[in-house]
């Protein structure tokens, strides 16, 4: 099983479209959970940080569902500029090396007008 | 405020040849990433620093990847020789802390093609 896993898409919606992306993770250990965005042909930023609780900023809400590890992201009424490939993100702890974060491949997602 | 610094943005290259990349992470961050991205592998971490010492190398993908850092604001990833199958975009990253909950923040990485 890999890592962190994610449908590649391309996820194709109209603007002002509800669209929702899932990831699954294999390390039930893991206690850091994130959304980074990545523009074509630009480096990965970080989008939101993903609470045991859930949590929302703005159009995006994140959730995580330990018991069966996978963590969730949520777009309202999506933008135009919206459009990018969205990775998630978990880090790897293997009790040694708390720092290192395993990347998924990313979900691309393409907003029409 | 100027963000983690990389370059050269491109470089292309005939195999057998030495490459260096070079970062310049965030002031006042103490740990450093080197990633590396392709289509088929996705974002794979390399090698990191916390206060300038090597806390995990275990990606580094064989002996021809070396990764230095001499100080708090630099750092090189070597490839000698390099090969066609390492081009890729390799990204630097830094922390504010080694803590996984920090966030990273990423250079613009360095568009690498070895013929």
């Amino acid at each position: 099983r890999k890592e962190v896993e994610q449908d590649p898409g391309p996820f194709n919606v109209p603007e002002g479209a509800t669209v929702a992306f899932n990831c699954t993770y294999s390390n039930s250990a893991s206690q850091s959970f994130f959304w980074y965005r990545q523009d074509c042909r630009k480096e990965p930023k970080l989008l939101m940080s993903v609470y045991s609780s859930g949590n929302e900023d703005g159009r995006f809400t994140a959730q995580l569902n330990r018991a069966s590890q996978y963590i969730s992201l949520l777009i309202r009424d999506s933008k135009l500029s919206d459009s990018a490939t969205y990775l998630c993100v978990v880090n790897n702890d293997n009790g040694g090396s708390q720092g290192n974060l395993i990347f998924g491949k990313g979900t691309k997602l393409s907003v029409k007008p | 405020d100027a963000g983690v610094i990389q370059s050269p943005r491109h470089e292309v290259t005939e195999m057998g040849q030495e490459v260096t990349l070079r970062c310049k992470p965030i002031s006042g961050h103490n740990s450093l990433f080197w990633y590396r991205q392709t289509m088929m592998r996705g974002l794979e971490l390399l090698i990191y620093f916390n206060n300038n010492v090597p806390i995990d190398d275990s990606g580094m993908p064989e002996d021809r990847f070396s990764a230095k850092m001499p100080n708090a604001s630099f750092s090189t990833l070597k490839i000698q020789p390099s090969e066609p199958r390492d081009s890729a975009v390799y990204f630097c990253a830094s922390s504010p802390g080694q803590g996984a909950w920090n966030e990273q923040f990423f250079g613009p990485g360095t568009r690498l093609t070895v013929l």
